[in-house]
């Protein structure tokens, strides 16, 4: 199973919006709705920002959303903030292996 | 508050064994799955094992299958993952993650634990 493409950065300045793509298969991503993405600050544990492709848990921003299409899964970051500086990680339920991720995406606030 | 607390990383030689520990507390943890997940220096995620709320259940990827075993005890609130003829390619911080109740992700993590393979 082979990782999700994602693209290594991605940046934007405060206030502005940044989309991160995702691109799997038909074998993970184009046949799950279980894709989810998580933040990791340097140093730090992941954290679930958003999960069934477009669901935010209780306490994330809503500035956090997500969508898919196919086989390429999006996440979009508006109103741009200095904290939101981060790796950034998709994942999708798979139908050989519980789990495979994106090698990350770094999001630069300029 | 949910937590799960990493122990038992370290420096180990090629080949030898090391067992990590995951302190689970602020949530009734023989309710839910629980996965191992590594992060090698300066790359993405990687998921490792997995096993099912009451234990009866485990699974691996390929690159640990038949070295690590995942394991819990229920009565402690703790996860396990031994590890044994560890090899360079092992290196990585392993994170300990909880199954969503009800969806296919992991909600929660711990901070990681250290592993490093050399000699």
């Amino acid at each position: 199973q082979s990782a999700l493409t994602q693209p290594a950065s991605v940046s934007g300045s405060p206030g502005q919006s940044i989309t991160i793509s995702c691109t799997g298969s038909s074998s993970d991503i184009g046949a799950s709705n279980y894709v989810s993405w998580y933040q990791q600050h340097p140093g730090k544990a992941p954290q679930l920002v958003i999960y069934d492709v477009n669901t935010r848990p209780s306490g994330v921003s809503n500035r956090f959303s997500g969508s898919k299409s196919g086989s390429t899964a999006s996440l979009t970051i508006s109103g741009l903030q200095a904290e939101d500086e981060a790796d950034y990680y998709c994942s999708s339920y798979t139908r050989s292996i519980p789990y495979v991720f994106g090698a990350g995406t770094k999001v630069t606030v300029l | 508050q949910e937590q799960l607390v990493e122990s038992g990383g370290g420096v180990v030689l090629p080949g030898r064994s090391l067992r990590l520990s995951c302190a689970a507390s602020g949530f009734a943890f023989s309710t839910f799955g629980m996965h191992w997940v590594r992060q090698a220096p300066g790359k993405g995620l990687e998921w490792v094992a997995t096993i099912w709320d009451d234990g009866t259940n485990q699974y691996y990827a390929d690159s640990v299958q038949g070295r690590f075993t995942i394991s819990r005890d229920n009565s402690q609130n703790t996860l396990y993952l031994q590890m044994t003829s560890l090899r360079a390619e092992d290196t990585a911080v392993y994170f300990c993650a909880r199954l969503h109740k009800t969806t296919a992700t992991i909600d929660y993590w711990g901070q990681g634990a250290r592993v490093t393979v050399s000699s």
